[in-house]
């Protein structure tokens, strides 16, 4: 069974940093795209980023190109997002996402975890 | 950037109605069309991919149809279980965008 476990949310004042995490299992994480989805309270889904399985290719929304890092370590079965310069339009709940298919980045999704929130506020 | 409007916003049905849910991009996507499904308080679900492609373990009364640059989710008959809010998204260009969502709500 796929499970993906986000941690890594919390409060932060605006202009600080803050790191996710997504610990995958149950499936061949080193072969899959995997990307990070986002959903303000109340509000719809927000592509953020995305890397390739081997992390040769990284994607971002134009609202987070060049203040979020994505990264993953295949040794650990682990996805992380460097989230830095954070704003307040950034308050959501930070979801990890699977791609659909093996060795291609197709950004849709076939496995997300259940989300870490993350609160831009002072 | 694909523009997606994602219609209605708000539907009202009951059990064993016919739903139909519409999604219209501002350009040509081929089929890299997806649908999901989201129950509050729950990471989403995928029901269909590639326009028309039933997921594994998705109920046959979900249904995708359309290309190029409009798109349909039907479900035949609307069980309690399907009272929630669905999801368009393209994977086409870049940045991969989502529908507005649609909240089926028992009428």
């Amino acid at each position: 069974e796929v499970q993906l476990l986000e941690s890594g949310g919390d409060l932060v004042q605006p202009g600080g940093s803050l790191r996710l995490s997504c610990a995958a299992s149950g499936f061949t994480f080193s072969s899959y795209a995997m990307s990070w989805v986002r959903q303000a309270p109340g509000k719809g889904l927000e592509w953020v980023s995305t890397i390739s399985h081997s992390s040769a290719d990284t994607h971002y929304a134009d609202s987070v190109e060049g203040r979020f890092t994505i990264s993953r370590d295949n040794s650990k079965n682990t996805l992380y997002l460097q989230m830095n310069s954070l704003r307040a339009e950034d308050t959501a709940l930070y979801y990890c996402a699977k791609d659909l298919s093996p060795g291609v980045v197709i950004i849709m999704f076939d496995n997300w975890g259940q989300g870490t929130l993350v609160t831009v506020s002072s | 950037v694909i523009w997606m409007t994602q219609s209605p916003s708000l539907l009202s049905a009951s059990t064993g109605d016919r739903v139909t849910i519409s999604c219209r991009m501002s350009q040509g996507i081929s089929s890299y069309l997806a649908w999901y499904q989201q129950k509050p308080g729950k990471a989403p679900d995928l029901l269909i991919y590639g326009a028309s492609t039933l997921q594994s373990g998705v109920p046959s009364r979900f249904s995708g149809s359309g290309s190029g640059t409009d798109f349909t989710l039907t479900i035949s008959s609307l069980q309690s279980e399907d009272f929630a809010t669905y999801y368009c998204q393209q994977y086409s260009g870049f940045p991969r965008t989502f529908g507005q969502g649609t909240k089926v709500e028992i009428k």
